[in-house]
């Protein structure tokens, strides 16, 4: 089993459309959880940090289910702008620097 | 600005020849981290350096070297021994449980 897994995609989505990008994790110590945006041939930009408790941004938001392992984005009123890679990022509880990047879901929203 | 610079963006590189990609960060992280991608894969760790004069491999260390004689500065050098080099390379940083910042990385290409 991947210590990362995200849904493959791609996701294909009409303009306006809400869209949920799911991720599972292994290591139930994990510490701290992200969500990054990739554009094609681009390098990975934080799109946000996920709290325990659900955090929102514009139209973007975050979940964290600790006791089931699973991550989710939710974005809402799909712009065209949105289309990029979605990756899942997980900070493992080692005490150290170890990083595990989910190997991203590829979205299109198409007008 | 503060950030992490990666140069250069494009090199080449012929048979039997080793070079160096650079990587200097002004954000005052501890940690800064090489990571590979391949079109269409995600992410795969190559080495990562949580201290000065210290580092670990990541899961693709092999025909690769690196060094962090400053905390600022962690160069990768692509040695002749990786066979098939030609991929996008990625620089990031972080402190300890915070998200990654990368550069905007160097496209090598074998001659």
């Amino acid at each position: 089993r991947k210590e990362v897994e995200q849904d493959p995609g791609p996701f294909n989505v009409p303009e306006g459309a809400t869209v949920a990008f799911n991720c599972t994790y292994s290591n139930s110590a994990s510490q701290s959880f992200f969500w990054y945006r990739q554009d094609c041939r681009k390098e990975p930009k934080l799109l946000m940090s996920v709290y325990s408790s659900g955090n929102e941004d514009g139209r973007f938001t975050a979940q964290l289910n600790r006791a089931s392992q699973y991550i989710s984005l939710l974005i809402r009123d799909s712009k065209l702008s949105d289309s990029a890679t979605y990756l899942c990022v997980v900070n493992l509880g080692t005490g150290g620097f170890k990083t595990i990047f989910g190997a991203g879901t590829r979205l299109f929203v198409k007008a | 600005d503060g950030g992490i610079t990666q140069s250069p963006k494009y090199l080449f590189r012929k048979e039997g020849q080793n070079v160096t990609l650079s990587c200097e960060q002004n954000l005052n992280h501890d940690a800064m981290y090489w990571y590979r991608q391949d079109p269409g894969q995600g992410l795969r760790l190559i080495y990562y350096s949580q201290i000065v004069n210290d580092f670990q491999k990541g899961d693709i260390a092999e025909g690769y070297s690196v060094s962090r004689e400053k905390k600022e500065s962690f160069p990768l050098t692509v040695t002749s021994a990786q066979k098939n080099p030609t991929a996008f390379y990625l620089c990031a940083s972080s402190n300890l449980n915070q998200p990654q910042h990368f550069g905007d990385g160097t496209r090598l290409s074998i001659l």
